[in-house]
């Protein structure tokens, strides 16, 4: 099956400041990558995805940009503020027979500082 | 539209009980999963459902049991609970099976 990995485990920085995540994954059928935000408490929740005809996607201060041939898709946030702060997750799907099944990686503990 | 809906939110088991962990979505989506998120690990699927009447294992199924009778509920069934599944449980449902919509959900101690 898929396998996703994702870096860093933990990302600190100061408000304002830029923030990247990557991911990488092994199944060269994925094509839907979508990105998760957990806050403390409560569920993930979608805040961006991205699909294998695209090349990058924006969404006011997130964006994510996906390289087919390397297999690794980012996600980049910019002006980052406190609120920002909580455990991102990438995840990457193939869909066909296994459509429905989403491999998450372990996630991305983000901190940002006032 | 109160999206996902798991109940309960908090349980404490003894080891060999059983219980059902309970999921409802009222956005008539046709896929339903169940995840478990251990610290460290992400997000491990345990099964899920493609629609009414169809279920399949995920990547951790063992001592898990889940039924989809109806497209609104997806209930998840410790046989006998162990202490290897003290974690927080998550259920989740999409209309296309890719943007899901998680719950809040359920964190499980088998003591």
């Amino acid at each position: 099956g898929e396998n996703v990995e994702q870096h860093p485990s933990t990302l600190s920085v100061q408000e304002g400041d830029s923030a990247v995540i990557k991911c990488t994954y092994s199944d060269s059928a994925s094509n839907y990558f979508p990105w998760y935000k957990q806050e403390l408490g409560k569920g993930p929740q979608l805040i961006i995805d991205i699909r294998s005809n695209v090349g990058e996607k924006k969404d006011q201060r997130i964006a994510v940009t996906l390289n087919k041939t390397a297999k690794h898709f980012s996600l980049h946030i910019t002006e980052t503020q406190p609120e920002d702060s909580a455990v991102y997750f990438c995840a990457a799907t193939s869909g066909g027979s296994t459509l429905g099944r989403l491999y998450f990686g372990r996630g991305t503990q983000l901190t940002v500082w006032p | 539209n109160a999206g996902v809906t798991q109940t309960p939110k908090f349980q404490v088991l003894k080891t060999g009980q059983s219980m059902t962990l309970q999921c409802a979505q009222d956005m008539n989506h046709e896929y339903m999963s169940w995840y478990r998120q251990d610290p460290g690990m992400g997000l491990r699927l345990i099964h899920y459902s493609v629609g009414a009447g169809i279920t399949d294992q995920g990547e951790v199924p063992n001592g898990y049991n889940v039924s989809r009778s109806t497209t609104e509920d997806f209930p998840l069934r410790l046989l006998s609970a162990a202490p290897s599944q003290t974690s927080v449980y998550f259920c989740a449902s999409s209309s296309q099976g890719d943007g899901y919509t998680f719950g809040s959900g359920t964190r499980l101690t088998v003591v």
